[in-house]
């Protein structure tokens, strides 16, 4: 199985910070790769897909990239709304694993 | 508006199956791929395997044969059954749309199933 492994697991900041999340695959899988964020008690939502293409919908404060093994999803001006946690997902081959999880908290 | 929606009991026993049905509403179930993913509390998610119109099955090794996935043209449902179930099996169980295969862009509210006696 691919291994995906994010860092940080956690991270605090501030409304209007900018924060990059990684996501290491432990082997190529080219742009397969996708962004959900999940809020307590609900269901992952779809941010991005293809490692850099934004869904319709999700503003674009949102940013994703990368390729082979090493992936980035940046917020460039935190809002309130984002604090949540933050899971990659990998789709190049079976079975698709996610990441840890990320955990954005307000500072 | 496509929406998802998990149903089936909350408790199931040890060694027993489990059973979860999804229903779809505003999308042809014919016309995509089904997901179940699952995630223990606190835990991160764990992809079940997926489905396209009962021909084409993908799951999850790590079940060691345990799950079968099923779809029901005619209620525009899919189901899932997880035979000789522990506590380990203990989560939420989503079931999601998988747009091309791979994404999963629509997801129901997600059922928790606790394994106990």
């Amino acid at each position: 199985d691919i291994q995906m492994t994010q860092s940080p697991s956690s991270v605090s900041a501030s409304v209007g910070d900018r924060v990059t999340i990684t996501c290491r695959a432990s082997q190529a899988i080219s742009t397969w790769l996708v962004w959900y964020q999940q809020k307590p008690g609900k269901a992952p939502k779809f941010l991005i897909y293809g490692a850099s293409s934004l869904q319709s919908g999700v503003p674009s404060r949102f940013s994703g990239s990368g390729s082979g093994t090493d992936f980035t999803l940046t917020i460039s001006s935190l809002q309130p709304e984002d604090f949540a946690t933050y899971y990659c997902q990998q789709a190049s081959s079976f079975p698709w694993t996610f990441g840890q999880g990320t955990k954005l908290e307000i500072k | 508006q496509v929406q998802l929606q998990e149903s089936g009991p909350g408790l199931v026993k040890p060694s027993e199956t489990l059973s979860l049905t999804c229903t779809v509403s505003g999308d042809s179930i014919s016309s995509f791929y089904w997901s179940w993913i699952r995630q223990p509390a606190g835990k991160g998610l764990e992809w079940i395997g997926r489905l396209f119109n009962s021909a084409t099955a993908d799951y999850n090794p790590s079940l060691k044969g345990r799950v079968t996935m099923s779809v029901d043209m005619s209620k525009n449902q899919l189901s899932l059954n997880l035979t000789s179930v522990t506590a380990a099996d203990t989560a939420v169980y989503y079931c999601a749309r998988a747009t091309s295969g791979w994404v999963h862009d629509y997801w129901g509210q997600g059922t928790l199933v606790t394994v106990s006696s």
